[in-house]
This record gives C-alpha cells, sequence and structure tokens, in this order.
C-alpha cells in the first residue's frame, strides 16, 4: 500500500532532549517536507527537500533539522527541544515538485514538558 | 506573501443537504490548489487537485471549482452524509521560485447533522 508513515505517533519529551521524528514514503516521490499544525496557525512548512541531499528552509525551520541521505526517508531533528515546539508533525511527499499531489502521514503529537 | 482564506470556519448542516465550501487565495500565480479533509487527530486525505490550467474536479459527491482571476475555490458537497464530518482544508501551491510552496487555509470544520 502506498503511503507516508511516521514514528512515533505520540511523544511526550523534557526540554533539552534530543529526538528525532521518523518519515518514510514508498512511493519513490522525489519531494518531501515536514509540517508544523497549531489551532489558529494552521499548517506551515518547516524543511523542505526536493530529492537525496537537498534540503532546504520552510517557513518556521528555527530549532529543528532534516536531512536527505536516501530518498524513501525524512527524519526531522529537534537536537533541543522546547515547549514552543509542541505540536502536531506531518512529513508529506508528493511526484515532484510541481503539479502532483502531496500525499500526508498520520502526524506525530509531540509534547515537549 | 500567498495568503489564504476559508469561509465559513465551521458549518452545520442537516444530513442530504448540498453545502459550498469556499477559499480565497491573494496571489493568482498558482500551479494548482488542492482539497483535503483531516478527521479529528489525523493527518490530511487527499480529495482533489486542480491544475490552473482546469476550472474544475469532480470525484463522486465532490465538486472543486477554480477561478485564478478571482483568486477562489470552492469545493462542492452534494447529499451530504454523517460521514463527511471532518475540517477540510484547502491549499495553494505557489508558482514559480524554488519550493513551490503549499499554502494551507486555516480550514472549514464540517458537520453533518443526522
Amino acid at each position: 500500500e502506498a503511503q507516508v508513515t511516521q514514528n512515533p505517533r505520540y511523544l511526550i519529551t523534557v526540554t533539552g532532549k534530543k529526538l528525532t521524528v521518523t518519515c518514510s514514503q514508498n512511493m519513490n516521490h522525489e519531494y518531501m517536507s515536514w509540517y508544523r499544525q497549531d489551532p489558529g496557525l494552521g499548517l506551515r512548512q518547516i524543511y523542505y527537500s526536493m530529492n537525496v541531499e537537498v534540503t532546504d528552509k520552510g517557513d518556521v525551520p528555527e530549532g529543528y533539522k532534516v536531512s536527505r541521505k536516501e530518498k524513501r526517508n525524512f527524519p526531522l531533528i529537534l537536537e533541543s527541544p522546547s515547549p514552543n515546539q509542541t505540536s502536531l508533525y506531518f512529513c508529506a511527499s508528493s511526484l515532484a515538485l510541481r503539479g502532483y499531489e502531496q500525499y500526508f502521514g498520520p502526524g506525530t503529537r509531540l509534547t515537549v514538558t | 506573501k500567498q495568503e489564504v482564506t476559508q469561509i465559513p470556519a465551521a458549518l452545520s448542516v442537516p444530513e442530504g443537504e448540498n453545502l459550498v465550501l469556499n477559499c480565497s487565495f491573494t496571489d493568482s500565480a498558482i500551479y494548482n490548489l488542492q482539497w483535503f479533509r483531516q478527521d479529528p487527530g489525523k493527518g490530511l486525505t487527499s480529495l482533489l487537485l486542480i491544475q490552473s490550467s482546469q476550472r474544475e474536479q469532480t470525484s463522486g459527491r465532490l465538486n472543486a471549482s477554480l477561478d485564478k482571476s478571482s483568486g477562489r475555490s470552492t469545493l462542492y458537497i452534494a447529499a451530504s452524509q454523517p460521514g463527511d464530518s471532518a475540517t477540510y482544508l484547502c491549499a495553494a501551491r505557489k508558482s514559480g521560485g524554488s519550493n513551490y510552496k503549499l499554502t494551507f487555509g486555516k480550514g472549514t470544520l464540517l458537520t453533518v447533522n443526522p
């Protein structure tokens, strides 16, 4: 089944403890991105990647890192999480940058205390 | 900077009604517009994708239209059902630049009452 998977789905952590949220797609998509969703603010793009080893900042990249070493995986790294990073995170992918539907993962609900 | 607005923020209708959800965008230089459905606590499910050269797309009881010149898109749902209850999001993909970024509206929360 074609899908975008994320792990973990739920995570509660403490300020400053490094964490990684994994994202994987099995559709051979070139374009992948991370979003966060917050009440009243909607979905905002954190980082995106147009292909392996090609990543760039979205609208709200502060406090996050990403890497794209393989086409199928696009992990989101929070090196020193803070409470303002408590949010619902979504990974998404599409076949290419333009003209194609974007598919979303199921989301990761992160709470930083 | 692209801004996407969805009105109304919430809508409650009785089962069986036809309804229209609205999406407006400020920058008409878009590559395409996509409608999504989001169930509580869940991810986004793509419903319809309209390319900038198209006027509408249909899937089952759903019909989405696009008017680039006026910066508007609508999602028409025919014969609504309680299972249609969800938040509906529209997203405009920017044309040009290096990102072709998707800009999302904040969504319309639809409740279909049995």
